[in-house]
This record gives structure tokens, sequence and C-alpha cells, in this order.
């Protein structure tokens, strides 16, 4: 298995609603990540999970709460979401900063689209 | 200050046509290159990768890029294009093993039939 899945695929919710986006690989990647993209925009790195651990926040704002419950999963918690939160959120994966050689690729899910009203 | 620079925001092409999409990064002693594509509406796939050895890589749908070092650049080349090339191109650069890959700002490929 050499996927990552992003469920669900499309969201929509109000301002005051609680949602979570979910991510799974089963490819035994021990670092995960949570990306924001906007239209006609590249990527923004928001959160990496390394062995089930956070190790990096880049400054998002505490209405996006990530979560990871095992190697395998990847949430990330909405709460008081903004209009402008509006965008893809995608998740990747990728083996490891412990493992041997050189660079652990990315692989990235299909994304979420989010839109909040 | 390290960063990828896409200079060509889109980039229009006929259907069988060559074309090149241009990557420059910030210079590095150590730098692992990559090319990911976006078709409409779905995530991002990995189309190559440079990592270390052969400076030529290409792709299983003949695309190729090849790493130069002293231009600092990644172009991304293929000679003769089909409409379902039609997407956004991200060069994407890491400096490190463990460090984040750095993203450009894309390439719309647009293909005229």
């Amino acid at each position: 298995d050499t996927e990552v899945t992003q469920t669900p695929k499309h969201l929509v919710m109000g301002m005051t609603n609680k949602k979570s986006l979910k991510c799974e690989q089963h490819m035994g990647h021990r670092a995960m990540y949570w990306y924001k993209q906007k239209a006609k925009k590249p990527p923004e790195l928001m959160f990496v999970y390394s062995y089930e651990k956070l190790s990096i926040n880049e400054s998002v704002p505490s209405r996006f709460s990530p979560e990871c419950p095992n190697s395998s999963l990847l949430n990330l918690h909405l709460h008081a979401l903004q209009p402008e939160d509006s965008a893809l959120y995608l998740c990747a994966s990728s083996q490891g900063s412990r493992a041997s050689g050189g660079y652990n690729e990315q692989f990235f899910g299909p994304g979420t689209r989010l839109t909040v009203l | 200050a390290q960063s990828v620079t896409q200079l060509d925001s889109q980039v229009p092409v006929f259907e069988e046509a060559p074309v090149e999409l241009r990557c420059n990064y910030s210079s590095s002693v150590s730098v692992y290159l990559f090319w990911y594509v976006q078709y409409p509406n779905q995530g991002l796939q990995l189309l190559l990768k440079y990592l270390s050895g052969s400076t030529l890589v290409e792709s299983i749908n003949g695309f190729e890029a090849e790493f130069n070092k002293s231009q600092t650049s990644f172009h991304l080349r293929k000679p003769s294009v089909h409409i379902s090339d039609t997407a956004e191109y991200f060069c994407a650069v890491a400096y490190s093993s463990a460090s984040k890959i750095i993203f450009g700002s894309g390439t719309r490929l647009s293909i005229r039939p």
C-alpha cells in the first residue's frame, strides 16, 4: 500500500462548528505532515509529527489542533474557524528522520477541501 | 535565505510542442530537489527527484530534469506535451536530510490543442 488517504474529501462548516480531518497511511512511515494550500499557491507547512510526537508547529493558530493517535493516523481538529481558513488541507508522510540514507521524500494525500461559512 | 524560484507563473504551450519549466534554488553544499505535479482538484504527486548521483533524472511519463550545480537550477523539460499534462507544477528543495521542503510558487502549464 503506497497511498496516503484523507477523509472527508470536502467539508463545509460554520464558524462555530467543531470538525476533524483524518489522514491515514500504511507504508510504515514515521513522519506525518499537515499542509494548508490556498488557491493558486504552494502548500504551506502547518505541523510535523515525528515518531508520534509533534516536532514542528509553524505558528499555527490554536483553532487548529493536530493529533497523532498512532503511527498510521493523523488528525486535525478544527474549532471556531474563520472564512479565511477555507483552503485545501493536505496530509503527507515520509519514512522519518531516523531512517538511514538520504532524504526521505514526502508522499501526499489527495487533500480535504474545506469551506468555512 | 533558502529559497526556490519559479520565474514563470504560467506557461501556455501547443500540444506536441516541447516545454521547459524553470526552477532555480539558493545555493548550498547539499541539496535535494523535487518536481511535484498537481492536477486540477487533486493533491500533489511526486514527478521526479534528484537526491544524488546522475544529474539527469527522468519520470515515467516523459518528463526529465537536470540538476545544474553551477547554475543552481533544476529545470523540467518534456519534448512533446499532451493535453493530459495540463496541471500546476511545483519545484521544491530540501537542504538537508532532516529539513523541511521549500516549495516554489508554482507554474501553471496549459496545453492548447
